[in-house]
C-alpha cells in the first residue's frame, strides 16, 4: 500500500489567500485524522472523521479552518483567509477500527504564510 | 484525560540499550499505552502499544509496571539512525479524541 498520501508537500502562501490541504488515506482505513504541528504546540488533533463524518472537530483553532471528506479516499482541509500563525506542518492519519490499531501518518504538509 | 510527562531530550552512543520513562499518574482503567517515533520531516510512526505487564516486537519493549502509572520503552542497541523524538500516548483506545500526543523525548544518538 502507498500508505497516507497528502498534497502538496510544501507551501508559501501569503496572508489572506485561501489554503486547501489534500489527504487520501489507506485504502479500507475508515478513520482520518487532521493534525497540525508546531515548535510551541507540539501534535494538535484538529478534526477526526469516521466512515466520512466528522467526528469531533473540537481541535479546529477557529471558523477560518474547515474539513471535509466527500468520500472513503479524499480529504481536504482549507485554511481561508490564511494568517502567519497557521504556519505548520499539518499531518493527515489514517486507521481502522479502534486507536489500538496502529495510526499511519502521511508525510506532512509544510505551510508557511507569509 | 491522563496527563504524561516524558523527559525532554536524551542523549545516547551508538550501540547502547536506551530506556525513555514516562510518567502517566492519572491512567485510567480503559487507557492503552502507545509509543510512535516521529523523524525530522515525516509523520509520527507506531513503535509499540501495551496495557500491562510487558510488550515486546522487533524494534521495542514496553514495561508497565502492575500499578501503570509509569512505562518505559526500551530500544535496545541503538543506532545513529534512532535519532528522532519519541512520544508516548495514554489514551482509551475507543476515544480517538482523548489520544493525545505529549512534547515527545528527543533522543539523540552519538557515534
Amino acid at each position: 500500500d502507498a500508505g497516507v498520501i497528502q498534497s502538496p508537500r510544501h507551501e508559501v502562501t501569503e496572508m489572506g489567500q485561501e489554503v486547501t490541504l489534500r489527504c487520501k488515506p489507506i485504502s479500507g482505513h475508515d478513520y482520518l485524522f487532521w493534525y497540525r504541528q508546531t515548535m510551541m504546540r507540539g501534535l494538535e488533533l484538529l478534526i477526526y472523521f469516521n466512515n466520512n463524518v466528522p467526528i469531533d472537530d473540537s481541535g479546529m483553532p477557529e471558523d477560518r479552518f474547515s474539513a471535509k471528506m466527500p468520500n472513503a479516499s479524499f480529504s481536504t482541509l482549507k485554511i481561508q483567509p490564511s494568517e502567519p500563525r497557521d504556519s505548520a506542518v499539518y499531518f493527515c492519519a489514517s486507521t481502522y477500527g479502534t486507536a489500538g490499531n496502529t495510526i499511519y501518518f502521511g508525510e506532512g504538509s509544510w505551510l508557511t504564510v507569509v | 484525560l491522563a496527563k504524561t510527562t516524558q523527559p525532554i531530550s536524551m542523549d545516547s552512543y551508538e550501540g547502547q540499550e536506551v530506556n525513555i520513562t514516562c510518567s502517566h499518574n492519572n491512567i485510567a482503567t480503559n487507557d492503552y499505552i502507545t509509543w510512535y517515533q516521529q523523524f525530522p520531516s515525516q509523520g509520527p510512526r507506531f513503535i509499540i502499544q501495551g496495557y500491562k505487564t510487558k510488550v515486546t516486537n522487533e524494534v521495542a519493549s514496553l514495561f508497565i509496571p502492575a500499578d501503570r502509572k509509569s512505562s518505559t520503552l526500551s530500544l535496545p542497541r541503538v543506532s545513529l539512525s534512532d535519532t528522532a523524538v519519541y512520544y508516548c500516548l495514554v489514551g482509551d483506545i475507543y476515544n480517538f479524541n482523548k489520544f493525545y500526543f505529549g512534547s515527545g523525548t528527543k533522543l539523540n544518538v552519538k557515534p
